[in-house]
């Protein structure tokens, strides 16, 4: 079976300042990763995956995640937060290449201050 | 890009009737689709697995014989809510996966009232 942790349920940030979202994750095997957003009364949008290949992984909107095996972790980050980001983040984890639905952290709601 | 699309977006129903919501994939054939339940201020929680042309696979807890799920098509996924109680009332969202790629495309989602 296979997990995520998702640190902090909310994280608030000033405009412009560095956003760090944090997921751990714990799976027997290998894992895919996974990074989403959701706006209010939507459903989500990819932002990021990780699937084996480089474990530094590049997404839309300027944000990016870093896979290390080491720290089981694959935390998200923004070098630079726009109020537009304000949302809930997920983290998600599979460990299927096709079949096996996805298993979600209890997620994280950004804030941006202007 | 994939397209996953639910319907409706939201519906208000009565007490003790069923509601059936639609999840179809426009520009793929998805062998497989999700269906998840989201409560306010909560994460997805998986309630079953739809395979074309095959029964689903339930998560533990989750009624079959209230939450029926048909998945006749390789394009067309529905949940019914059967005898619908206030406390069915969330945020459903369908998820489908495009064969053997690890993406999952996520419908926009459908808040159930039930008053």
């Amino acid at each position: 079976a296979q997990s995520v942790t998702q640190l902090g349920s909310h994280v608030s940030v000033s405009e412009g300042a560095l956003v760090l979202l944090r997921c751990n994750y714990s799976s027997s095997v290998p894992p895919y990763l996974f990074w989403y957003v959701q706006y209010p009364n939507q459903g989500l949008q990819l932002l990021l995956k990780y699937t084996s290949a480089a474990t530094l992984v590049k997404g839309i909107n300027g944000f990016e995640a870093e896979f290390k095996k080491s720290e089981t972790s694959f935390h998200l980050t923004k070098p630079s937060a726009h109020m537009s980001d304000a949302a809930e983040y997920f983290c998600a984890v599979t460990t299927d290449t096709g079949r096996r639905a996805l298993t979600f952290g209890s997620g994280t709601r950004l804030q941006v201050q202007p | 890009g994939a397209v996953v699309s639910q319907h409706p977006s939201w519906v208000i129903c009565k007490s003790g009737t069923s509601v059936k919501i639609e999840c179809r994939s426009l520009d793929f054939q998805a062998t497989t689709m999700f269906w998840y339940r989201q409560f306010p201020k909560q994460s997805l929680m998986l309630m079953a697995t739809s395979n074309e042309g095959s029964k689903a696979t339930y998560e533990q807890g989750v009624e079959k014989d209230k939450f029926l799920i048909n998945h006749a098509s390789l394009t067309l996924s529905t949940l019914t809510v059967t005898s619908a109680h206030p406390e069915d009332s969330s945020f459903y969202i369908c998820s489908a996966r495009r064969g053997l790629n690890t993406e999952a495309f996520f419908g926009q989602g459908t808040r159930l009232t039930v008053v």
